[in-house]
């Protein structure tokens, strides 16, 4: 059984401060990685997608990836009002059949404080 | 939400009634996906398409069938409405499928009766 595990929050954290969403997952064979953000009533938007171990950066944000501890996180730098979401992390386990769905996690609700 | 339309955007429906989801897509990506979002459970997939008339069965498949005749059409079928089936229903696309991103529409949310 594949299974992502995130804290479901609330997150707080103040405005212009480091958020830091963290994402576990089960599945050792698990190839790709991705953030979405959603915002309420609205659909998943990607943020990020990583696939390999280490850092990637994009604007603000900076996902981190360690196949070993079986671990990604999403580090938001700078924190605005309108990163107020929840954010969802997803895998895919690559079967070679090439039309694997997402797995995700049940969503970090994450608030910014003015 | 570029290039992915759902329709019918809301529904209300009861139990026992038929019903059908259309997802379209504008990006000729060959892959598509059909996931419904439920509180506590997050986002699960429900079945996909690897091409025309190519699909396969998801995580939460019973009392659902789909089909795509076309390569932009994606349609979901709940033969039979229950109240389980309640839910937020979101299509994705993927160009190349596998290891790829994979893109939502803006979703239909369903209230069976």
């Amino acid at each position: 059984q594949k299974e992502v595990e995130q804290n479901s929050g609330p997150l707080s954290v103040p405005e212009g401060a480091i958020a830091s969403l963290n994402c576990t997952y089960s599945d050792r064979g698990s190839q790709s990685f991705f953030w979405y953000r959603q915002y309420s009533g609205k659909s998943p938007e990607l943020i990020m997608s990583i696939y390999s171990n280490g850092d990637k950066e994009d604007g603000r944000f900076t996902a981190q990836l360690n196949k070993a501890s079986q671990y990604v996180s999403l580090l938001i730098r700078d924190s605005q009002p309108s990163d107020s979401a929840t954010y969802l992390c997803a895998v895919i386990l690559y079967s070679g059949g090439g039309a694997d769905g997402l797995t995700f996690g049940k969503g970090t609700h994450l608030i910014i404080q003015p | 939400d570029a290039g992915i339309t759902q329709s019918p955007r809301h529904k209300v429906t009861e139990t026992g009634t038929p019903v059908t989801l259309r997802c379209h897509q504008t990006e000729n990506h060959r892959y598509m996906y059909w996931y419904r979002q439920d509180p506590g459970h997050g986002l699960r997939l429900i079945h996909y398409s690897y091409g025309v008339k190519d699909t396969d069965k998801g995580e939460v498949s019973d009392g659902y069938s789909v089909s795509r005749s076309k390569t932009e059409d994606f349609l979901l079928t709940l033969e039979s409405a229950t109240s389980s089936q309640t839910s937020v229903y979101f299509c994705a696309i993927s160009e190349r499928g596998g290891m790829e991103t994979q893109y939502f529409g803006p979703g239909t949310r369903l209230l069976v009766l």
